[in-house]
């Protein structure tokens, strides 16, 4: 019954070493988010994707980036990971980016850098 | 710039009822939402608030006063499960959603 999919529940990559966290969506959601999230903090948009539309946050880092093949999937990449990455990652659905559409969110990956 | 402001942490006893209030500066309003956090976990939907007043969802309601820039989450007969962070965010004029940094409710039996 799972509905928004997030692979690997938790993540240690070792500093600056590539890794990729993926989310899936049985929901046919148009539109997919990305957030970081770190202890006690709001959850911080990276980017989001409605259908193929890349839109990314002015100020995400060039290190993050996103892939979506399809509407069921996407992908974080994190380029060289540092220990400022470390922090829980959020991947969220909605059907659309307007009016009062509620964005379902995944268990999270949680991201350990050594 | 966009603000929300929530209280850090709140203890209540089980039982009970408790009153978290979030008040929002954004640029434009096109709703109110509260998400419920437990630790390690995704957020998930507890309510969404477009028009001034009162919704109640069985334990749970939410106010909302555009005038004032002013919501609250009530949570009434707190259970142990209760404890959690609550999220307070805004839907902007960008229909960018402004998240304030929750407030971590603790229950004391």
């Amino acid at each position: 019954d799972a509905m928004v999919i997030q692979n690997p529940r938790y993540q240690v990559t070792q500093f600056g070493k590539p890794v990729t966290l993926s989310c899936s969506q049985t929901l046919n959601h148009n539109v997919m988010y990305w957030y970081q999230q770190k202890s006690s903090q709001a959850p911080k948009l990276l980017f989001h994707y409605y259908d193929k539309d890349f839109n990314n946050e002015a100020d995400t880092p060039d290190n993050f980036q996103s892939r979506r093949p399809n509407t069921s999937f996407c992908f974080l990449d994190i380029r060289s990971p540092g220990l400022g990455d470390a922090a829980m990652y959020l991947c969220a659905t909605s059907r659309a980016t307007g009016g009062t559409d509620t964005q379902y969110f995944g268990p999270g990956t949680r991201l350990t850098v050594l | 710039g966009q603000n929300i402001d929530q209280p850090t942490e709140m203890t209540a006893t089980e039982g009970a009822i408790v009153q978290i209030n979030c008040t929002y500066q954004t640029s434009g309003f096109n709703g109110l939402f509260w998400y419920q956090q437990h630790a390690g976990e995704a957020p998930t939907f507890l309510s969404y608030n477009v028009l001034d007043g009162l919704e109640e969802k069985g334990r749970f309601s939410s106010f909302l006063s555009r005038s004032k820039g002013y919501s609250y989450l009530l949570l009434k007969e707190l259970q142990m499960k209760d404890s959690a962070s609550y999220l307070c965010a805004v839907l902007d004029s960008n229909y960018q959603l402004i998240w304030g940094a929750g407030t971590k409710l603790i229950i004391k039996p």
